[in-house]
């Protein structure tokens, strides 16, 4: 079975300081993994995915995030906070063979202070 | 480039009360999806389709049905409605693939008093 753990629900950072979320998987095959951001107010957005190419994977507004099997981890980061980067951020991995469901953690939200 | 539609964008029903959710996507999509976002609780799917014609049932389906008859809008009623049905309700779309992931609507916030 897959799932996803994201550690601390929320995440306080001031503008220009770096980003961490982190995001760990549980999966029996070799998992797709993803990043989706929530505006306030407004439907998920993927951010970024990792899909078994390169383990290190750029997204939209600056973030990244890299996978490592070893830890099972796909940890999203972004080296300097923006206020507009305030929102809540969502992992996700997808399940293999004909089942393609997508199993959500549940949410880090994110504040930026100035 | 419409994407994921969902109507409507609000409303507040009484207890006992049913109603119907749309979701209509123009991307081609062959699966669809209907979740549930509660403070805490993250994502709940309550039904998903894959494909014109099917539904099947998520993790939380007890008081929703879903219809697809047609392959661009997926339906999700409420025949009765309850306080315990009070959240945000989203809809998705995706390719019947494991790297496309999923396009979202914009979400149904439903008050049930």
């Amino acid at each position: 079975a897959q799932s996803v753990t994201q550690l601390g629900s929320h995440v306080s950072v001031s503008e220009g300081a770096l980003v961490l979320l982190r995001c760990n998987y549980s999966s029996s095959v070799p998992p797709y993994l993803f990043w989706y951001v929530q505006y306030p107010n407004q439907g998920l957005q993927l951010l970024l995915k990792y899909t078994s190419a390169a383990t290190l994977v750029k997204g939209i507004n600056g973030f990244e995030a890299e996978f490592k099997k070893s830890e099972t981890s796909f940890h999203l980061t972004k080296p300097s906070a923006h206020m507009s980067d305030a929102a809540e951020y969502f992992c996700a991995v997808s399940r293999g063979g004909s089942n393609y469901k997508l199993t959500f953690g549940k949410g880090t939200l994110l504040t930026v202070n100035p | 480039n419409a994407g994921v539609t969902q109507t409507p964008k609000f409303r507040v029903l009484k207890t006992g009360q049913s109603m119907t959710l749309l979701c209509a996507q123009d991307m081609n999509h062959e699966y669809m999806y209907w979740y549930r976002q509660d403070p805490g609780m993250g994502l709940r799917l309550i039904h998903y389709s894959v494909g014109e014609g099917t539904t099947a049932k998520g993790e939380v389906p007890d008081g929703y049905n879903v219809s697809r008859l047609k392959k661009q809008n997926f339906l999700l009623g409420l025949e009765s409605a309850a306080p315990s049905q009070t959240s945000v309700y989203f809809c998705a779309s995706s390719y019947e693939d494991r790297v496309s992931g999923y396009t979202f609507g914009s979400g149904t916030r439903l008050t049930v008093v």
